[in-house]
């Protein structure tokens, strides 16, 4: 069974600055993995999916990549609509998501 | 533009039964696979169940499989959620989504979502 994790669990990022999250399975996925934003009372938005291919609508700051095991969700210059919980999905398998980063205002 | 707008969530019992319906609009609702996503209280989301596009494969996580049942009717372009045997751990916001435009069909990652519906399972 793959498992999922993410880190940091919480990220303290000023407007303006990048971001960098990270994702792990514990075994290897191919790209077969998906980044998703989510604010409270709102359903989960997909960022990314295929490790690197931007969902339809999604800013260029957002940026994806990595392949097996190891993945990033870089966020290059944080606006103040990014402060969100993200979580990474792989879909190699039965999907499975992550157990979620917060990034919240520094 | 895609919606897909759900209902029949609410306050069940222990054991009881509840069906949760989609509405789909603003795509050929035929041509896609279709799932159920559910997130209980302050966790992440978790995969129920998806429905190819004819209705004749299904798949179910392990949570809930042989206790719901999912379904589709192409012609009122409506995706359904049948839950038996509900149990206090089935508490959550369920919601429908479609796999993203761009995706390989039967890729489980998803574009679009409903609003959420929320289950409640208590005495």
């Amino acid at each position: 069974e793959i498992v999922m994790t993410q880190s940091p669990a919480t990220l303290s990022v000023s407007p303006g600055e990048r971001a960098t999250l990270s994702c792990r399975a514990s075994q290897s996925v191919s790209t077969n993995l998906a980044w998703y934003q989510q604010k409270p009372g709102q359903a989960p938005r997909l960022l990314i999916y295929d490790a690197s291919t931007r969902a339809t609508g999604i800013p260029a700051r957002f940026s994806g990549s990595g392949s097996g095991t190891e993945f990033t969700l870089t966020i290059s210059s944080l606006q103040s609509e990014d402060f969100a919980l993200y979580y990474c999905q792989q879909y190699n398998n039965w999907p499975l998501f992550g157990p979620g980063t917060r990034v919240d205002i520094k | 533009e895609v919606q897909l707008v759900e209902s029949g969530g609410g306050l069940v019992q222990p054991g009881r039964s509840l069906r949760l319906s989609c509405a789909a609009s603003g795509f050929t609702f035929s041509d896609h696979w279709m799932h159920w996503v559910r997130q209980a209280p302050g966790k992440g989301p978790v995969w129920v169940s998806r429905i190819n596009s004819d209705g004749s494969s299904t798949s179910y996580a392990d949570s809930v499989r042989g206790r719901f049942t999912i379904s589709r009717d192409n012609a009122k372009n409506m995706l359904y959620l049948q839950m038996n045997s509900l149990r206090a751990e089935d508490t959550a916001v369920y919601y429908c989504a479609r796999v993203a435009a761009g995706a390989k069909y039967y890729d489980n990652v998803w574009g679009d979502w409903g609003q959420g519906i929320l289950v409640t399972v208590s005495s």
